[in-house]
């Protein structure tokens, strides 16, 4: 069964501090992987997506590796803000499944 | 990039009502999925709605409690029948283009609370 876990479920950063989340999937044969930030009570919105070939991908302060070898992706996010206060949800998909597999999301508070 | 909007946006329900969720994309899509977010849980996959064909469900869920319709390729509706207080969750619509490395969007979601 293709899996998604995510670590830690969640962390409390001080405001301008850095902080890296983790991904490890069993989910094959692998075609890419997004994360995604969903603010409360909103759904989610793409940050990344990497296919096999990429591992490493920035979209302004947030930057996700991927280790298609050992099946990890980790997102870091830098300089961190009080927007940046969400759930991260690390996605994967694989070449034969159009559909998706969710990791459970790490829940981020940053506080000023 | 697909903008999505979802009615209502959230209600509270009794026991034993049904609820019908609209979905709007800005754009012609192919593929168009509902998920469902439990509290404090990821998203799982209710059913894929492509328009033309009779919706595929994922197990544990089922036409009769879920049915959806889609008239078009911009619009979608799910509703939720019989609901009872184990049926509160976000639901939420989702579209994605025919890539598989497409982005998948996803709408703002409607929370739902039954009674």
């Amino acid at each position: 069964k293709n899996q998604v876990e995510q670590s830690p479920q969640s962390l409390i950063i001080l405001e301008g501090k850095n902080c890296t989340l983790q991904c490890n999937y069993t989910v094959s044969p692998f075609s890419n992987l997004r994360w995604y930030k969903q603010d409360t009570g909103r759904g989610p919105v793409s940050l990344t997506i990497m296919t096999f070939s990429e591992n490493t991908k920035s979209n302004g302060r947030y930057t996700a590796t991927l280790d298609a070898d050992t099946k990890q992706s980790s997102l870091h996010i830098t300089a961190s803000q009080l927007s940046d206060s969400a759930s991260y949800i690390c996605v994967v998909s694989a070449t034969n499944d159009y559909k998706l597999s969710f990791g459970a999301g790490t829940t981020v508070t940053v506080r000023a | 990039s697909a903008v999505i909007s979802q009615k209502p946006s959230r209600d509270i329900c009794q026991r034993g009502t049904s609820l019908t969720i609209q979905c709007q994309v800005d754009s012609q899509v192919t593929m168009m999925f509902w998920y469902r977010q439990q509290p404090g849980q990821s998203l799982t996959l209710i059913a894929t709605a492509n328009q033309g064909s009779e919706a595929t469900y994922e197990s544990g869920f089922v036409i009769d409690k879920f049915p959806i319709s889609r008239p078009n390729l911009t619009f979608s509706t799910l509703t939720v029948s019989n609901m009872s207080p184990e049926d509160s969750s976000i639901y939420l619509c989702s579209v994605r283009g025919q890539e598989r490395s497409s982005t998948q969007y996803f709408g703002p979601g409607t929370r739902l609370l039954v009674l």
